[in-house]
């Protein structure tokens, strides 16, 4: 119940292409759900986070899309490129964040 | 912009021993949590505080492990007597608000610890 899956565990795109990390979680008492970007020996950082009462937010490139019903969310990276390269990592959240694996992702030149 | 940040940013010990590790939260934030990493694996979740308490612990997070905020800045975490699972990369964050309102937790970089 208090799991996020997330997947796949690694992406490769090329450079201008669009990235996409699905998120699927079982708990609807989540009511926070943030995506955070973590570069090798550095700490998580706060991407972009939604709210359930929104389907999708847009900042920059990076969009959240989140289906309620389906328990469902994914970050989309538009127009990938290599400074993107990074692990990504789900998370919900109540009080504390439960993160899900993490996605390693390549944007090749 | 204001960061949270953790000393010292390498840690190795010895089995047995107690360690500190040491974080600044971003200074008007009042919540304030302890995550860990496993090299290679997820993010996960030891502790959170708030008003000198634990609000919430998690499995881990066993007798061995205490947090403190010992002044106006600092949170600690202490690990009484580490073991060679202790070995990670250990997280504090800090939030302005809760995670029933809004829950933006700010990460600091990071402390590794080694157990050997």
């Amino acid at each position: 119940q208090q799991q996020v899956k997330q997947s796949p565990q690694s992406l490769i795109v090329q450079k201008g292409g669009i990235s996409i990390i699905n998120c699927a979680y079982e708990n609807t008492a989540f009511d926070y759900f943030p995506w955070y970007q973590q570069f090798p020996g550095k700490g998580p950082a706060l991407l972009i986070a939604i709210r359930p009462d929104v389907s999708e937010k847009k900042e920059g490139r990076f969009t959240i899309s989140f289906n309620k019903s389906a328990k469902q969310f994914s970050l989309h990276i538009m127009d990938s490129q290599p400074g993107d390269s990074a692990t990504y990592f789900c998370a919900a959240s109540m009080e504390k964040l439960v993160f899900g694996k993490g996605t390693k992702l390549t944007v090749n030149p | 912009e204001p960061e949270v940040t953790q000393t010292p940013s390498h840690q190795v010990t010895q089995m047995g021993q107690e360690v500190i590790l040491r974080c600044v939260p971003i200074s008007n934030h009042l919540y304030f949590y302890w995550y860990r990493q496993i090299l290679g694996q997820k993010v996960e979740f030891l502790v959170s505080f708030y008003n000198n308490e634990i609000s919430e612990k998690s499995e881990i997070f066993d007798d061995q492990f205490s947090v403190e905020r010992p002044d106006g800045s600092n949170f600690t975490l202490k690990i009484r007597s580490t073991k060679l699972e202790d070995s990670a990369m250990y997280f504090c964050a800090s939030s302005e608000y809760s995670g029933r309102i809004y829950n933006e937790q700010f990460f600091g970089p990071g402390t590794r610890l080694t157990v050997l």
